[in-house]
């Protein structure tokens, strides 16, 4: 079946350490993103890539990095600069533009202690 | 003002209810429009989506865009505790990678 492989499901990481959460999609889709989800936020918009190789800052990109080395994977580092990483992070491709809606993955509930 | 503007709920009904859950918006080149469906601790699903204006029916979903009142709906007919889920809307004016999303409803259907 073709979808959107996030993992770990949860992580736990120490304040100060980087952590990257991974992203995989064998939907042959163009464009992938990260979404970051609290309670009572909504979804806001970390990075996203169009293509191989390219990718964009979102609305909250600060204190995140991103790699689009290949077409299927997307990961997501979250870096000791991200002030508040504790959050369920989201993964999602689209063929090309948003208007036909996206893919999501399961999401990655990160903790930092 | 948001863009986009959703009830964040909970919206509490009895099981067999018909569910209306709503958004409305601000911009007026939205020209699809988006309905996923969130399970505790998932990721969102596409339950529906439409192009400009009228009625789309999916089984017991129906899903209403009224571009005059920028204002756009989804009901659930005959609805289950399965239903309960939080429903997010969505939409984006055509050309774009980065849709607009409600905050979303929460919906708890009770036996």
């Amino acid at each position: 079946d073709g979808g959107i492989t996030q993992s770990p499901k949860y992580l736990f990481r120490k304040e100060g350490q980087n952590v990257t959460l991974s992203c995989e999609q064998n939907l042959n889709h163009d464009a992938m993103y990260w979404y970051r989800q609290d309670p009572g936020q909504g979804l806001r918009l970390i990075y996203y890539s169009q293509i191989v190789n390219d990718f964009q800052k979102g609305d909250i990109a600060e204190g995140y990095s991103v790699s689009r080395e290949k077409k299927e994977s997307f990961p997501l580092t979250v870096t000791s600069a991200q002030k508040n990483p504790t959050a369920f992070y989201l993964c999602a491709s689209s063929q090309g533009f948003a208007n036909y809606g996206y893919t999501f993955g399961s999401g990655t509930r990160l903790t930092v202690v | 003002q948001k863009e986009v503007e959703q009830d964040p709920g909970p919206l509490s009904v009895p099981e067999g209810a018909i569910v209306s859950l709503n958004c409305t918006y601000s911009n007026s080149a939205f020209q699809y429009f988006m309905w996923y469906r969130q399970y505790s601790r998932k990721g969102p699903e596409l339950l529906m989506y439409t192009y400009s204006s009228g009625n789309k029916e999916d089984g017991r979903f129906t899903a209403q865009v009224d571009k005059s009142s920028k204002y756009i709906s989804l009901f659930i007919r005959d609805s289950q505790p399965s239903d309960s889920a939080t429903y997010l809307c969505a939409m984006e004016t055509g050309g774009s990678y980065i849709p607009t999303f409600g905050r979303g409803t929460s919906l708890i259907v009770h036996p």
